[in-house]
């Protein structure tokens, strides 16, 4: 069975500062792992994904991700704050295929709000 | 290019009525998914389909619970005798292929009342 814990279910960081989300999971397999942003009322979008490889993964609008198993952990960062981050954060993960295997477990989501 | 789209977008229903859910993936996509979103649960898998394969049933919370997909494309996701603890946003998503990266539709949300 796979599990993820997102620390945190609300954040709140200043404009320009540090974001740091945490998720950690639990797999017996080795894990893929992903981060997804859901803003208001939209769907969920892929912000990166770890499969095999490099363990610093970069995505999209500047975020990244580390892949560090020893603390199986996967948290992700991005180095300056814009307002246009507040949004919903969800880590998941899954264990097989080449880019996401078949069903997504998520952890129970992280609530990013930015202030001026 | 069309991402995936789901109908309703939102839907009103009352207890114990039977509702249908729809989903159209990304052309040319063979894997499909359904999760739940609801504010006591989080977001839980439900069920995907892979081309002619038999679906992965195993999220589905009960027997009230079924989908189907048509012509290996267009998916319909039916919930009967609706009850209260049904109210969620119903997620689909699509990928090229089995283990392919996941695209979310908008989703739809559902009101049991």
């Amino acid at each position: 069975a796979q599990s993820v814990t997102q620390l945190g279910s609300h954040v709140s960081v200043s404009e320009g500062a540090l974001v740091l989300l945490r998720c950690n999971y639990s797999s017996s397999v080795p894990p893929y792992l992903f981060w997804y942003v859901q803003y208001p009322n939209q769907g969920l979008q892929l912000l990166l994904k770890y499969t095999t490889g490099a363990t610093l993964v970069k995505g999209i609008n500047g975020f990244e991700a580390e892949f560090k198993k020893s603390e199986t952990s996967f948290h992700l960062t991005k180095p300056s704050a814009h307002m246009s981050d507040a949004a919903e954060y969800f880590c998941a993960v899954t264990s097989s295929g080449a880019g996401g295997g078949n069903k997504l477990t998520f952890g129970t989501g992280t609530q990013l709000k930015v202030e001026l | 290019g069309a991402g995936v789209s789901q109908s309703p977008s939102n839907k009103v229903t009352e207890k114990g009525k039977d509702v249908e859910l729809r989903c159209d993936p990304i052309s040319g996509h063979t894997a499909l998914y359904w999760y739940r979103q609801s504010l006591g649960q989080g977001l839980e898998f439900l069920i995907y389909f892979q081309g002619n394969s038999a679906p992965d049933k195993s999220g589905l919370p009960s027997d009230r619970f079924s989908a189907e997909r048509t012509g290996g494309s267009v998916s319909t996701l039916t919930i009967q005798r609706t009850q209260q603890e049904d109210s969620a946003v119903y997620l689909c998503a699509s990928s090229l292929s089995l283990g392919g990266e996941q695209y979310f539709g908008p989703g739809t949300r559902l009101t049991v009342t």
